[in-house]
């Protein structure tokens, strides 16, 4: 079935430089992939919709400089946090909607946990 | 504004036994897709049920169904035979038919089966 890769699961980075996330689906085409934040114990917050070859669209609150979305390709979507602070510590989660076999379905990445230190 | 609710943060089963998530919705739009979404501890998104909001019939896979109750906004789940694997966070969702997939979530329910 179709899938959705996230990379890396995990990553460290010190305070003040910036972390790319990657988001690819593997085997259909997506247009719009989705990109989610998580704290814990609590729901994901929509970040943004990212748009092959267009700008991606903020959800009101997500500074857009410091979490910049490119979406080049009918299959990756990367999130780049920049010069990350502890608070951006976090679960980051992408999905995107294949609208192929059967109509409405949503596949979501395996997430990335980011610690800023 | 569309809302998904959920109204148990908490919840614990016996084993074998059955329990019943809660979530209620708001729109007023006509056309959507309800799910739930199970997220154990690895935090992997698993599509538990998907329900079309112009279809009248529940929706059931295996162990899990649904309660659709369109004109109340209702999309309660139940978990008949809860297994030890069933632990995990729930989510209550939905899209709009035309919105290119974007999810609203509710809280979230913290199911634990108990041995």
């Amino acid at each position: 079935g179709a899938v959705v890769s996230q990379h890396p699961s995990w990553v460290i980075c010190k305070s003040g430089t910036s972390v790319k996330i990657e988001c690819r689906s593997l085997d259909f085409q997506a247009t719009t992939m989705f990109w989610y934040r998580q704290f814990p114990k609590q729901s994901l917050m929509l970040m943004a919709t990212s748009n092959e070859g267009s700008k991606a669209t903020y959800e009101q609150g997500v500074e857009k400089d410091k979490f910049l979305i490119n979406h080049a390709s009918l299959t990756l979507s990367t999130l780049t946090v920049t010069s990350a602070h502890p608070e951006d510590s976090s679960f980051y989660i992408c999905s995107a909607r294949d609208r192929g076999v059967s109509g409405n379905t949503i596949y979501f990445g395996e997430g990335s946990w980011l610690t800023v230190v | 504004a569309q809302t998904v609710t959920q109204s148990q943060p908490e919840m614990s089963v016996q084993e074998a036994e059955t329990v019943t998530l809660s979530c209620t919705y708001d729109t007023s739009e006509n056309n959507y897709y309800l799910f739930w979404y199970k997220q154990p501890p690895s935090r992997q998104m698993i599509l538990v049920i998907r329900q079309e909001a112009y279809k009248q019939q529940n929706a059931t896979e295996n162990r899990f169904s649904v309660n659709f109750q369109k004109a109340a906004k209702s999309f309660s789940l139940k978990i008949s035979d809860s297994q030890l694997g069933d632990t995990a966070m729930y989510f209550c969702a939905f899209i709009f038919y035309n919105q290119g997939g974007k999810l609203i979530f509710g809280q979230g329910t913290e199911l634990s089966v108990k041995p």
